[in-house]
């Protein structure tokens, strides 16, 4: 297993334009979460799923912003008709059932989206 | 949120030491890590605490009092790859991470 896989690594898009990522978690991860974080600020929790239902959604997940997780294995992030501020990193992690195997979550190497 | 506490900023010469604060509201505590991250990657984990006191792990140490709530992270024999964002992050009873905006830490030769 390489870890937790992201794609594309970097995305530049127009404003207006819709844009999917993927994720690929730790195969025996049943959790996945998606952060989003800018400059000189952590990471802002976005939403996450255990298996294929998505268990919470942050109040900054606007009606534009879509996660999916359909058979419980890789997640899409969907943002349609982007704006300026959608410009962010967007990390997946993925983490233990029991979450406390002491080694937290596990990141992958994000997404930057720069939308122009 | 947890009103995660740190400081923003912190400047420290090589083979030094530097201890990074982190204070959080103790509602729903399930533990506390520490994750470092250079610029433009992802985080990486340092340290976990569920109990109080010290973990120690090579140069890196945790410490934490939940009556407190407050953590710290000891960064020894700083070395110039040591420059980075140090993040506190609390964990949840709900299995979820809420990150500090992260300390920057930079090591001067």
């Amino acid at each position: 297993d390489t870890g937790v896989s992201q794609d594309p690594r970097h995305k530049i898009t127009k404003r207006g334009q819709n844009v999917t990522f993927r994720c690929d978690p730790i195969s025996e991860h049943n959790r996945l979460y998606w952060y989003r974080q800018t400059l000189g600020q952590g990471p802002e929790f976005l939403t996450y799923f255990q298996n294929e239902a998505q268990l919470e959604k942050s109040r900054l997940l606007s009606d534009r912003f879509s996660a999916e997780r359909p058979k419980g294995s890789f997640s899409t992030l969907e943002i349609q008709r982007t704006e300026q501020g959608d410009s962010a990193m967007y990390l997946c992690a993925s983490s233990h059932p029991d979450g406390t195997s002491g080694y937290g979550y596990t990141f992958g190497s994000g997404t930057r989206l720069t939308v122009v | 949120g947890q009103n995660i506490d740190q400081p923003t900023e912190m400047t420290a010469t090589e083979g030094a030491i530097v201890q990074i604060n982190c204070t959080y509201q103790t509602s729903g505590f399930n533990g506390l890590f520490w994750y470092q991250q250079h610029a433009g990657e992802a985080p990486t984990f340092l340290s976990y605490n569920v109990l109080d006191g010290l973990e120690e792990k090579g140069r890196f140490s945790s410490f934490l009092s939940r009556s407190k709530g407050y953590s710290y992270l000891l960064l020894k024999e700083l070395q110039m790859k040591d420059s980075a964002s140090y993040l506190c992050a609390f964990y949840s009873n709900d299995y979820k991470l809420s990150f500090g905006a992260g300390t920057t830490v930079t090591v001067r030769a």
